[in-house]
């Protein structure tokens, strides 16, 4: 069974770079299937989609996060990582792992960590 | 940037019928799929490729499409079924995801 879990820590000065790993086991993240990303919820608020990664490296992001944002992928440790940088509050949010939609496998985002709150706070 | 639209809330009586509905200009040409999420929980996917459903989600729990606009459908609705739901889908160029804004099933 595949499991994902986020790691980094839980609170982030204004300014400084958020920074998340994602450990993936029970299967590997070499898949030619699937892109791999990170989603997050501010506090009662909805999803957003932060951005995706292939195994070869390849990357998306959400327009809007873009400018900040750099993901990319350690296929020796199965793993994947998240860098926000000059976070502010409004980046407070749980952040998710997860195995996005995948065309080949024909499958949604149907694996994800149990999300890890990371707050903005001096 | 592309945007996907769902009804704040949905209120129904427990065995009746629940429908949200997501609109998106790009979901003629690019699957939808839904989850749904209680509190302080990862969201569940329940729906994939528009219609399709995962192993262990119920029956009660429906998809359809018709063009610029998906639902999910939930049957004979049980107090469980209480919960926020939220469409998921990619842009006209398959390579940039949005989530819907988000509705909030309330089993009266």
């Amino acid at each position: 069974q595949l499991q994902l879990q986020e790691s980094g820590p839980g609170l982030v000065k204004p300014s400084e770079t958020l920074s998340l790993t994602c450990t993936v086991s029970g299967g590997s993240i070499s898949s030619s299937s699937y892109y791999w990303g990170w989603i997050r919820q501010p506090p009662g608020k909805g999803l957003e989609w932060i951005g995706s990664i292939y195994y070869s490296g390849s990357t998306y992001y959400n327009p809007s996060l873009k400018s900040r944002v750099t993901i990319s992928v350690d296929t020796s440790k199965n793993q994947f990582s998240l860098k926000l940088s000059s976070v502010t509050a409004a980046d407070t949010a749980v952040y998710y792992c997860a195995r996005l939609p995948s065309a080949v496998a024909g499958t949604g985002t149907d694996y994800w960590g149990q999300g890890t709150l990371v707050t903005v706070s001096s | 940037s592309y945007e996907l639209t769902q009804p704040p809330s949905v209120s129904v009586s427990p065995g009746q019928t629940a429908r949200i509905t997501c609109s998106g200009d790009a979901l003629p040409k690019q699957y939808a799929y839904w989850y749904q999420q209680k509190p302080g929980q990862a969201p569940v996917l329940v729906i994939y490729k528009d219609s399709e459903r995962p192993s262990g989600i119920p029956e009660r729990f429906s998809g359809s499409s018709s063009g610029t606009t998906v639902t999910l459908t939930i049957s004979g609705v049980q107090a469980e079924d209480e919960a926020d739901y939220y469409c998921q889908s990619a842009d006209s160029s398959g390579t940039h995801y949005v989530f819907g804004t988000g509705t909030k099933v309330t089993v009266l």
